[in-house]
């Protein structure tokens, strides 16, 4: 079964501070990745996606993509408390023709301090 | 606003009862994935469809659960004498028929509880 694996929280950094939010899959065919945010109670909310080895940047955010070691990262520089949420790591399904199906990890939850 | 929409927003069951719930995607859209989400558990594939197709239905539970997609209104995912395990988030997403990597916009979910 394929799986996603999201580092454990929950993670508190202080404001300003730089976030760092981990995931492994399992599937080597997988090509697509993607974060998610998630606020208690509102829908998930795509915040970058990434489908090449290394970096890519946006702002505040940075997605890392190692497909060697199957690993994938978010970066949030200057962290601030409205970063506070869950956020979601999902990878396609890169199997038949379900190319668009994606498998989440179970979020990890973090916590921006003042 | 040409987001992902979904109706109703909350759905109160009964045990037995029938819940119907529906999903237009992005303007541009055609691509529709039905997930949900459990109380303190992550977001699980139920269904992907596109106009009157189901592509994959890998993630949804053998019996009481149907989803349509059909050529002109929104997708529906139906639910069949709910129990209360039924009572979760479901969230639906799309994506455009010409998006390379396929990223999904989720709309706001349907909170379903059943008593």
């Amino acid at each position: 079964q394929k799986e996603v694996e999201q580092n454990s929280g929950p993670l508190s950094v202080p404001e300003g501070a730089i976030a760092s939010l981990n995931c492994t899959y399992s599937d080597r065919g997988s090509q697509s990745f993607f974060w998610y945010r998630q606020y208690s109670g509102k829908s998930p909310e795509l915040i970058m996606f990434i489908y090449s080895n290394g970096d890519k940047e946006d702002g505040r955010f940075t997605a890392q993509l190692n497909k060697a070691s199957q690993y994938v990262s978010l970066l949030i520089r200057d962290s601030q408390p409205s970063d506070s949420a869950t956020y979601l790591c999902a990878v396609n399904d890169a199997g038949g023709t379900s190319y668009g199906k994606l498998t989440f990890g179970q979020g990890t939850i973090l916590t921006v301090h003042p | 606003n040409a987001g992902v929409m979904q109706n109703p927003r909350h759905l109160v069951r009964r045990r037995g009862q029938e819940a119907r719930l529906r999903c237009s995607p992005m303007k541009g859209h055609s691509h529709v994935y039905w997930y949900r989400q459990l109380p303190e558990e992550g977001l699980k594939f139920m269904v992907y469809l596109q106009k009157e197709n189901i592509i994959d239905e890998s993630g949804m539970p053998k019996e009481r659960f149907s989803a349509e997609f059909p050529k002109e209104g929104p997708s529906i995912l139906r639910i069949q004498q709910v129990v209360r395990g039924d009572s979760a988030a479901y969230f639906c997403a799309s994506s455009s028929n010409r998006a390379i990597l396929y990223e999904q916009y989720f709309g706001p979910g349907t909170r379903l509880t059943v008593t």
